[in-house]
């Protein structure tokens, strides 16, 4: 089972809604992201935060606004969604700095994300 | 940037026998190579990954080769169960994953 946790598992939301994505690990991990799966597709990369520091935007629309609260929580904040936005929604963690070429990467089950 | 090639996309064999993947990456400075599996409605799971300090890893049925000189690593699934079909990502670092492949265990 993964040590990273998401909730919620799924959500459906209009596209005037507000509402946020979360993610908890507790394994002392330094570095956290977000990536967006669509179905059939490999995940791909939205943003990387290390020390609690947004270190990677991968220029990701501003109806997206990732959140670091603490070493553990990693928030995702959707607002004015477009329904091409569905999608599942990932976060995972790496031990130490968000180096991208060295750090092994645990990833949350996901949230399945609907605009409607 | 890095640009990370996978094959096949879909891969079918019966209960017993092996399977292979293959990637191939761009970037020579590329040096960590997971390995990802992906059932169903679940998010990926590392399976096996492999540094470039090392040309060959194994973990039970499984198995990674890495090639640097023809930037080639390859996942090698000896008899195979049922309870492997899934989708295999590979991957070069953090950003760059391979397009999948569909792995189909037939009973």
């Amino acid at each position: 089972d993964t040590e990273v946790t998401q909730t919620p598992k799924h959500l459906v939301m209009g596209m005037t809604n507000k509402k946020s994505l979360k993610c908890e690990q507790h394994m002392g991990h330094r570095a956290m992201y977000w990536y967006k799966q669509k179905a059939k597709k490999p995940p791909e990369l939205m943003f990387v935060y290390s020390y609690e520091k947004l270190s990677i935007n991968e220029s990701v629309p501003s109806r997206f606004s990732p959140e670091c609260p603490n070493s553990s929580l990693l928030n995702l904040h959707l607002h004015a969604l477009q329904p091409e936005d569905s999608a599942l929604y990932l976060c995972a963690s790496s031990q130490g700095t968000a180096s991208l070429w060295g750090n092994t990467i645990y990833f949350g089950e996901g949230s399945w994300l609907t605009v409607v | 940037g890095e640009n990370v090639e996978q094959h096949p996309s879909t891969l079918s064999v019966q209960e017993g026998d092996s399977a292979v993947i293959k990637c191939t990456y761009s970037d020579s400075a590329s040096n960590y190579f997971p390995w990802y599996k992906q059932e169903l409605g679940k998010g990926p799971q590392l399976i096996i990954d492999i540094r470039s300090n090392v040309g060959e890893k194994k973990d039970q049925r499984i198995a990674v080769t890495l090639n640097k000189t023809a930037k080639h690593f390859s996942l090698h699934i000896t008899e195979t169960q049922p309870e492997d079909s899934a989708v295999y990502f590979c991957a070069a670092g953090a950003l760059t994953f391979g397009s999948g492949t569909r792995l189909q265990v037939q009973p």
